[in-house]
């Protein structure tokens, strides 16, 4: 069936490395997608989001690229910080009317000092 | 802080057992979402309300049911609980076509 995945469970990087985090979604109708970061304890928080009709979009240290050929998302976190440890969950919305995401099951970002 | 609050913050009950969830979306935000989130399943969606009507619906089961009140606050009702509706809870607003804002969820234990 129609599914988002992550590749890695785990991502483990140094403090000022760049880290980047994978997502395949198996949609093609897709036509919207966001990250979230999710601390423990605490609901998931919106990162960066980037429509199909783009390939690429930039915010604060992070970046999101868009590969529609392959079905790939990934989200490129500049010179990690400790506090950008958490969970990653990409998200597909496939309705456009609907505003419902579609999670993945998420990746956990460990930086190290 | 996302804006969106929920109560009570932990609940633990025993099966068979009834309980509800309160959940209210930023100031201003029609729309609320609401969402579970287990080890096994990750973060699923269930159902959204918008401006006090049912939106869309997603995995939810017929022993829960939710409703959003003319002050837009929303409530998640689950009933004759499972040792399996153990998850966390979250409940997220929008403003229409835009990101959602999570609340800090719901942790139920059904023992």
């Amino acid at each position: 069936g129609e599914s988002v995945g992550l590749h890695l469970p785990t991502l483990s990087v140094q403090e000022g490395d760049n880290s980047i985090i994978n997502c395949a979604y198996s949609n093609s109708a897709s036509d919207y997608f966001i990250w979230y970061k999710q601390e423990s304890g605490k609901g998931p928080q919106f990162i960066i989001d980037i429509r199909s009709n783009m390939d690429k979009r930039q915010g604060q240290r992070v970046t999101v690229l868009l590969n529609k050929t392959v079905k790939h998302l990934s989200l490129q976190i500049a010179a990690t910080q400790p506090g950008d440890s958490a969970v990653y969950f990409c998200a597909e919305n496939m309705g456009r009317r609907s505003y419902i995401p579609t999670f993945g099951r998420g990746t956990s970002l460990i930086v190290h000092p | 802080d996302s804006g969106v609050t929920q109560t009570p913050k932990h609940l633990i009950t025993a099966t068979g057992q009834r309980v509800t969830l309160r959940c209210s979306p930023r100031s201003g935000d029609l729309s609320v979402y609401w969402y579970q989130q287990s080890l096994d399943q990750g973060l699923q969606f269930l159902i959204q309300y918008y401006n006090g009507e049912e939106r869309a619906k997603g995995n939810i089961l017929e022993r829960f049911s939710a409703q959003q009140f003319p002050d837009l606050h929303s409530e998640l009702n689950l009933s004759s609980l499972e040792l399996g509706d153990s998850a966390l809870y979250f409940c997220a607003s929008s403003a229409q076509g835009s990101e959602q804002y999570f609340g800090p969820g719901t942790r139920l234990t059904v023992t």
